[in-house]
């Protein structure tokens, strides 16, 4: 059952303008939301984070905004740069017994960003 | 580069034997957490251990297993392997046992395959 959906398994923009890739979370116990980048042959670096409390965070070109109604969030990058292609994941945490949390993934976005 | 360092990148074996992951968690880092990500799969979170302890489990095969040493670094076992067990297996470290909102360091990988 996956609790972390991200739909677009691609997408393709031109260099200048928005990114926009969306997840999907089917769990209500998602107190935390991340996504993290990942480039070939290298591990996912974290890229930027929201609270379940928030509705938008900004860091530079990336912004994320959290719907919770909606169970939605998306991931916001402008403006793009061929730099940015790499496979996206969008990632939520929920509290576990004992008190850490377990991070759940989605199958990713690979993003390309043409010149 | 993460500081968290994966042996070997890669790994060639035949259904039926056994392997060794080995994982060096960041300086530092207490929490060493295994994902599998297979074909068109996320990440999978297998096992997470703080200080030595198991703290989570996942989705891991009774077939696996793994140990954190006293040194902090960590091994994951793989035995009577399938040909579904063909994947790409990162390790990632944290600095702590694993709370809201913690930031994962993710290794480059061990791409595992079973033939």
């Amino acid at each position: 059952d996956q609790q972390v959906k991200q739909n677009s398994p691609s997408l393709s923009v031109q260099e200048g303008r928005i990114s926009i890739l969306n997840c999907d979370y089917t769990n209500s116990m998602f107190d935390y939301f991340l996504w993290y980048k990942k480039y070939p042959a290298e591990g996912p670096t974290f890229l930027i984070s929201i609270s379940s409390i928030k509705d938008k965070n900004e860091d530079g070109r990336f912004t994320v905004f959290l719907n919770k109604s909606a169970k939605h969030l998306s991931l916001h990058i402008v403006p793009s740069q061929p730099g940015d292609s790499a496979v996206y994941f969008c990632a939520a945490s929920a509290p576990q017994r004992g008190g850490s949390e377990k991070l759940v993934f989605g199958k990713g976005t690979k993003l390309t960003v043409n010149p | 580069d993460s500081g968290v360092t994966q042996t070997p990148k890669h790994l060639i074996t035949a259904t039926g034997q056994r392997v060794t992951l080995r994982c060096s968690p960041r300086s530092g880092d207490l929490s060493v957490y295994w994902y599998q990500q297979s074909l068109d799969q996320g990440l999978q979170f297998l096992i997470q251990y703080y200080n030595g302890e198991e703290r989570a489990k996942g989705n891991i095969l009774e077939r696996f297993s793994a140990q954190q040493f006293p040194d902090l670094h960590s091994e994951l076992n793989l035995s009577s392997l399938e040909l579904g067990d063909s994947a790409l297996y990162f390790c990632a470290s944290s600095g702590l046992a694993g709370g809201v909102g913690e930031k994962l360091f993710f290794g480059s990988g061990t791409q595992l395959s079973v033939l």
